[in-house]
């Protein structure tokens, strides 16, 4: 069974930083693009970041461009992303997804990110 | 990377159905034919329902169909059940490996 499990959500001030964390199992993580995206509150779903099987290839959306970094960790079945410089606009549920045909066709049950003094 | 508009809401009756646009431009719904549509109940994760424009995954209903026309796609959802009331949301490739998702719609069954 595919399962992807985020972690590291939580209350952070603004302008800080905060990584979360995507725990894949169930599946050939190598296989596979990984993607983060977003919801904020009352909101629609944002595309956020891609990632290549490899690493080799990362893809932003231009609103976290040079603030956020998707990286993988292939060993440990594990996808992150390092978010920098946080406003209230990042202010979201997130989302770790695994991309099939040009789809997403597993979600993690996301991980709320607070950006708040 | 503008988000694809769909209309805020729709809605019918138990048994009837229900269709819902996406539009986009020819840079992204117009362009390929990687349009996906996701299902999200309140505080649950989306859930794939449609991808490569018109495919069903195992598992979903042939109720649920879709298609594409131009830079528009559509959903269409036929004799609507109770649980089928939820958010609606479309996504299109848009090149250079970057996605866009619609605004969403909410679906109300009567």
């Amino acid at each position: 069974e595919v399962q992807l499990v985020e972690s590291g959500g939580g209350l952070v001030q603004p302008g800080g930083s905060l990584r979360l964390s995507c725990k894949a199992s169930g599946f050939t993580f190598t296989n596979h693009w990984m993607t983060w995206v977003r919801q904020a509150p009352g909101k629609g779903l944002e595309w956020v970041a891609n990632i290549k099987q490899d690493g080799s290839e990362k893809y932003y959306v231009d609103s976290v461009k040079g603030r956020f970094i998707i990286s993988r960790d292939n060993p440990k079945n594990s996808l992150y992303l390092q978010m920098n410089n946080l406003g209230a606009e990042d202010t979201a549920v997130y989302y770790c997804a695994r991309r099939g045909f040009g789809s997403y066709e597993y979600w993690g049950q996301g991980t709320l990110v607070i950006v708040s003094s | 990377q503008s988000a694809l508009t769909q209309p805020p809401s729709a809605s019918g009756s138990l048994g009837q159905s229900v269709t819902i646009s996406c539009t986009g431009t020819s840079s992204d719904v117009g362009g390929y034919n990687y349009v996906s549509w996701y299902q999200q109940h309140p505080g649950k994760a989306p859930k794939l329902m449609i991808y490569e424009v018109s495919e069903r995954p195992s598992g979903v209903p042939d109720r649920f169909s879709a298609s594409k026309s131009g830079n528009t796609a559509s959903l269409t959802v036929s004799g609507l059940q109770a649980e089928d009331e939820a958010d609606y949301y479309c996504c299109s490739y848009a090149g250079s490996n970057i996605y866009v998702f619609g605004t969403g719609t909410k679906v109300t069954v009567l």
